[in-house]
């Protein structure tokens, strides 16, 4: 099946302890990205990735890395989590970034909580 | 840059009422425009899309139409459902966009669906 994965489903954590939120696509899409959605915001860009080592920043990058070392995989990672990126985050991915219409599949999402 | 505003709600109707969300964009070049759905605890899920003016897009018995000259692109169903209780988001991808930063969809805040029985 068609899919992309993300891990975990639900994240508590303190302050300052670094963590990983895997994603994983089996499509062979060129691009993939995260979002955060907060109440009253929608879905804000984090980072993306247009293709393998190719990343960069989206519209709310600061205190969130991302690294693109394989086709299928694009881990999002927080070095000292902080309260305020308390959120539910969602990876997508699509055939093909930037000029094009295809349609993003997205991730069933993951809820972090900093406390 | 690029934006996407749409009713926020809650929006509540009774089961097999018409519905309308609106959806209305400013973009720098030639978007496509989408409709998501959310529903409770999944991820988001296309609905529709149309990739130029006049296009109709259309899924599950919802439609919504790419209007240049409004910059719209409202959602319709002409009877609702219980099971369409979601979270329905208007998205845009810019096909030249050019800003610094987001390279990606544009999305509205999200309207949340009710239906009542």
């Amino acid at each position: 099946e068609a899919q992309v994965t993300q891990n975990p489903r639900y994240l508590i954590t303190v302050t300052g302890k670094k963590l990983t939120v895997t994603c994983s696509q089996n499509m062979n899409h060129e691009y993939m990205s995260w979002y955060r959605q907060d109440p009253g915001l929608g879905l804000r860009q984090i980072y993306y990735s247009m293709n393998v080592e190719v990343t960069d920043k989206g519209d709310v990058p600061e205190g969130y890395k991302v690294s693109r070392k394989e086709k299928r995989n694009f881990p999002l990672i927080l070095e000292s989590p902080s309260p305020n990126q308390t959120s539910l985050y969602f990876c997508a991915s699509s055939l093909r970034g930037g000029a094009s219409s295809y349609g993003y599949t997205f991730g069933s999402g993951t809820r972090l909580t900093v406390v | 840059g690029n934006s996407v505003t749409q009713m926020e709600g809650p929006v509540t109707l009774s089961e097999e009422a018409f519905l309308t969300i609106n959806c209305t964009y400013t973009a720098t070049g030639y978007p496509s425009l989408f409709w998501y759905v959310q529903y409770p605890g999944e991820g988001l899920q296309l609905l529709l899309k149309a990739t130029k003016a006049d296009d109709k897009g259309s899924n599950k018995g919802f439609e919504a139409t790419y209007r240049k000259e409004t910059t719209s692109f409202h959602l319709e169903k002409g009877s609702v459902q219980v099971s369409d209780s979601a979270v329905y988001f208007c998205a845009l991808l810019d096909y030249m966009y050019s800003g610094g930063g987001a390279d990606g969809l544009t999305f509205g805040k999200g309207t949340h669906l009710i239906i009542q029985p």
